[in-house]
């Protein structure tokens, strides 16, 4: 049974600092792996997809790695901003349908300015 | 212009009730989902459904059901709502292995 688990589940930074958030996954066995992004009583914006034959994927300040075998995800944000402020989930498809998604608790970042 | 659309917004209701949410996507994808977010924010599969398949997570009861009139909806039919039933539905779309996008989400509340 797939499990994905997110850590750490919040994390406060000043504004300009580069972090990483952790996402992990028990079955190595995905076609790929998302990572969203949810504001405050609002929707999920999809950020990033990463496929399983990638080891990364950019997308402007943001940048996710995927290690399969060790069933690991990193979204790496550099020079954060406040606008970041933000919940992030990271999430993988079971059963063959990529909107079959296994959810991650998510990360829950505020930026301080 | 909206991807996946989903109305109401908001939706306050009595317990026993009947309500349902509405769904519309134009991406032209195949699948369609709907998703529960509880109080503790997490996200958890309700259905999946495509021209082919309904496929229903074992956990939902059965006074939810999915109504597909086309491809380019699924409506979410909640039965003798409970005070359980109070959290954030969200549906989804997406084709083969790109992307999921995911509506605005509807916050329901059973009073």
């Amino acid at each position: 049974k797939q499990e994905v688990t997110q850590i750490p589940a919040a994390l406060s930074v000043p504004e300009g600092e580069n972090l990483v958030l952790n996402c992990s996954f028990t079955d190595s066995a995905i076609y790929n792996l998302q990572w969203f992004r949810q504001d405050p009583g609002k929707g999920l914006t999809s950020l990033l997809l990463i496929q399983s034959s990638q080891r990364e994927q950019t997308s402007g300040r943001l940048n996710a790695s995927l290690d399969k075998s060790s069933g690991r995800s990193t979204l790496y944000i550099a020079a954060s901003q406040p606008g970041d402020s933000a919940t992030y989930l990271c999430a993988v498809p079971y059963g063959g349908s990529q909107g079959n998604l296994i959810f991650g608790k998510g990360t829950k970042l505020s930026v301080k300015p | 212009d909206t991807a996946v659309s989903q109305t109401p917004k908001y939706l306050v209701t009595q317990m026993g009730n009947d309500k349902s949410i509405k769904c519309e996507q134009n991406l032209g994808h195949d699948t369609m989902y709907w998703y529960k977010q509880d109080s503790k924010k997490f996200l958890k599969i309700m259905f999946s459904y495509n021209n082919k398949e309904l496929i229903i997570n074992e956990t939902v009861p059965n006074r939810f059901s999915p109504k597909s009139p086309d491809k380019a909806h699924l409506n979410l039919h909640i039965n003798s709502l409970e005070l359980g039933d109070s959290a954030v539905y969200f549906c989804a779309s997406s084709q083969d292995h790109t992307e999921a996008f995911f509506g605005q989400g509807t916050r329901l509340t059973v009073v």
